[in-house]
């Protein structure tokens, strides 16, 4: 079974504060990575994507892969209230007999407080 | 910005009855997908869908589950006879390509199962 497992949560950061938040992928021929915002009673919103281990940075984004170590991270500089969500990680191994399936850890909710 | 949109928000019905759901992919994309994600639960695939065949599907996605591009916008899931537990946000999603498969997500609707 290919199981994506994030930190429980829920994580609480004063309003300015960095984020962080965890992933990690049981499937090591995983390729594709990706980090979705879910507001309550919303639909999953792409905010990042990587590919490479190593870092990859959008905005106060900073996305973390290490294939070794079969792990994701997303940090989120300067947080603000209004990045108080549900954080999705996803993962797609394109390989094999895969055409596009994502699976999708069970999130972690994310508040910051002002 | 193009987006997924997706008809109805908001989906009654009693159990057995047939329900159609109905998305309008982003327009240059060429993959599409449902997902459902039950009350406080994990975000699941149900189907991938490529040149008017299905490419990929869940165990969830049993004889009960269709999904049709009836024309060259429209995309389509039926669940034939509803169950209790098919009550849930039903997601569609698209993407340009299979490889890095950046998916898109729609608002998604909401189907309760009486």
């Amino acid at each position: 079974q290919k199981e994506v497992e994030q930190n429980s949560g829920p994580l609480s950061v004063p309003e300015g504060a960095i984020a962080s938040l965890n992933c990690t992928y049981s499937d090591r021929g995983s390729q594709s990575f990706f980090w979705y915002r879910q507001y309550s009673g919303k639909s999953p919103e792409l905010i990042m994507s990587i590919y490479s281990n190593g870092d990859k940075e959008d905005g106060r984004f900073t996305a973390q892969l290490n294939k070794a170590s079969q792990y994701v991270s997303l940090l989120i500089r300067d947080s603000q209230p209004s990045d108080s969500a549900t954080y999705l990680c996803a993962v797609y191994n394109a390989g094999g007999t895969s055409y596009g399936k994502l699976t999708f850890g069970q999130g972690t909710i994310l508040t910051v407080h002002p | 910005e193009p987006e997924v949109t997706q008809t109805p928000s908001h989906q009654v019905t009693q159990m057995g009855q047939e329900v159609i759901l109905r998305c309008v992919p982003i327009s240059n994309h060429l993959y599409f997908y449902w997902y459902r994600q039950i009350l406080g639960q994990k975000v699941e695939f149900l189907v991938s869908f490529y040149n008017n065949e299905i490419s990929e599907k869940s165990e969830i996605f049993d004889d009960q589950f269709s999904v049709e591009r009836p024309d060259g916008s429209n995309f389509t899931l039926k669940i034939r006879s509803t169950k209790l537990e098919d009550s849930a946000m039903y997601f569609c999603a698209s993407s340009i390509t299979s490889g890095y498969n950046e998916q898109f997500f729609g608002p998604g609707t909401r189907l309760t199962v009486l």
